[in-house]
């Protein structure tokens, strides 16, 4: 399974765009990129996946390089109840299925 | 979105005690679910793929004879700590994906373990 890399803590005003970066540097050809949010206390959530260039969805975009060693989640204007853990995945096919195997995660802290 | 629901949120058991947590998949069958365990402060620790009608597999380090998992239908995973120690406690996930390549997995609410 490729090893992510996150940045431990992040802190934003309300309002602000938001922008946490992944490196995964052996990514392999099949391999998605699957970015999860994790609230105290409960399971995480599925945000976004995308494979290459740009994903969109109604709370988050995912950009993904060409070289596909990193990418960059993207939160639009982000408020309070965004604060969280951010789980950046990269995952393999083993047997007709992925297991999901998490890093250490981006602690999101929006300020007021 | 597809719902994986476990049970029970949170338990306290006596050191020595076994504990069962049961994680069904509401409206989708999941021939798939993983189990983690995540301590205070740390990322989600992969415990085992629970696949349906046969054996569990278990991630390298964790006793399958202390964390027994049973997945005996498509909608329901259920995973054992036997002979519980103050050690134990911990919050479990477990979560399900539908479908097999590459698609999203479907987390459960967690359920907090605290062993006294």
């Amino acid at each position: 399974l490729a090893k992510t890399t996150q940045p431990i803590s992040m802190d934003s005003y309300e309002g602000q765009e938001v922008n946490i970066t992944c490196s995964h540097n052996n990514i392999a050809t099949n391999d998605y990129i699957t970015w999860y949010q994790q609230f105290p206390s409960q399971g995480p959530r599925f945000i976004i996946q995308g494979y290459k260039t740009k994903v969109t969805n109604e709370v988050a975009s995912l950009f993904i390089p060409a070289d596909r060693k990193s990418s960059t989640l993207s939160l639009p204007r982000v408020s309070l109840s965004d604060t969280a853990v951010y789980y950046c995945l990269v995952g393999r096919d083993s047997g007709g299925y992925q297991k999901v195997t998490f890093g250490t995660g981006t602690k999101l802290q929006v300020i007021p | 979105g597809a719902v994986v629901s476990q049970h029970p949120s949170w338990v306290i058991c006596k050191s020595g005690t076994s504990v069962k947590i049961e994680c069904r998949s509401l409206d989708f069958q999941a021939t798939t679910m993983f189990w983690y365990r995540q301590f205070p402060k740390q990322s989600l620790m992969l415990m085992a793929t629970s696949n349906e009608g046969s054996k569990a597999t278990y991630e390298q380090g964790v006793e399958k004879d202390k964390f027994l998992i049973n997945h005996a239908s498509l909608t329901l995973s259920t995973l054992t700590v036997t002979s519980a120690h103050p050690e134990d406690s911990s919050f479990y996930i477990c979560s399900a994906r539908v479908g097999q390549l590459n698609t999203e997995a479907f987390f459960g609410q967690g359920t907090r373990l605290t062993v006294v």
